[in-house]
């Protein structure tokens, strides 16, 4: 079955530390996004890919890198400089065509103390 | 400014009807998007509307009109597995989502 898929569910880092959220999907799909969700705010788009070895800012890029060097992978990092790291992050991809539908992975709550 | 409005909260009871609304102000708009998103899990996509009026799909209708720039979710006999967030997200000039807080709704039995 196709499907995108995050790693891990749970992570947990101290204050300080770059941490690298994975993000796989064998959907053959062009594009794929990083969201970032709050209690009580929309999701809010960290960076997005349209192609391989391309990626453009979001609305939330400051303290968050990515890369895009494989159709499939789209790992995220949030390095030190992100004031508020804490958060429920998940990862998108769609055909990148028009108004398609994203398909979303099960997310990854990272945890910042 | 792009701003997506839809109610924080509702409580609806096994096998009624709710009717989930949404209004958007976007630059330009290219359709609505409906995800629905249990809690800790991914949000799914429900429906899509670009011309005005209602789409059916089984159980759950999503109506739009974009004059109004207003879009509802309409979910019949509900169930206990409908209780979740769901999501409204309008597509802009651009192609961007623009994503509203979502409404998490409560069934009781």
């Amino acid at each position: 079955d196709g499907g995108i898929t995050q790693s891990p569910k749970y992570l947990f880092r101290k204050e300080g530390q770059n941490v690298t959220l994975s993000c796989e999907q064998n959907l053959n799909h062009d594009a794929m996004y990083w969201y970032r969700q709050d209690p009580g705010q929309g999701l809010r788009l960290i960076y997005y890919s349209q192609i391989v070895n391309d990626f453009q800012k979001g609305d939330i890029a400051e303290g968050y890198s990515v890369s895009r060097e494989k159709k499939e992978s789209f790992p995220l990092t949030v390095t030190s400089a992100q004031k508020n790291p804490t958060a429920f992050y998940l990862c998108a991809s769609s055909t990148g065509t028009g108004a398609s539908p994203l398909h979303f992975g099960n997310g990854t709550r990272l945890t910042v103390t | 400014g792009q701003n997506i409005d839809q109610p924080t909260e509702m409580t609806a009871t096994e096998g009624a009807i709710v009717q989930i609304n949404c209004t958007y102000q976007t630059s330009g708009f290219n359709g609505l998007f409906w995800y629905q998103q249990h809690a800790g899990e991914a949000p799914t996509f429900l429906s899509y509307n670009v011309l005005d009026g209602l789409e059916e799909k089984g159980r759950f209708s999503s109506f739009l009109s974009r004059s109004k720039g207003y879009s509802y979710l309409l979910l019949k006999e509900l169930q206990m597995k409908d209780s979740a967030s769901y999501l409204c997200a309008a597509l802009d000039s651009n192609y961007q989502l623009i994503w509203g807080a979502g409404t998490k709704l409560i069934i009781k039995p």
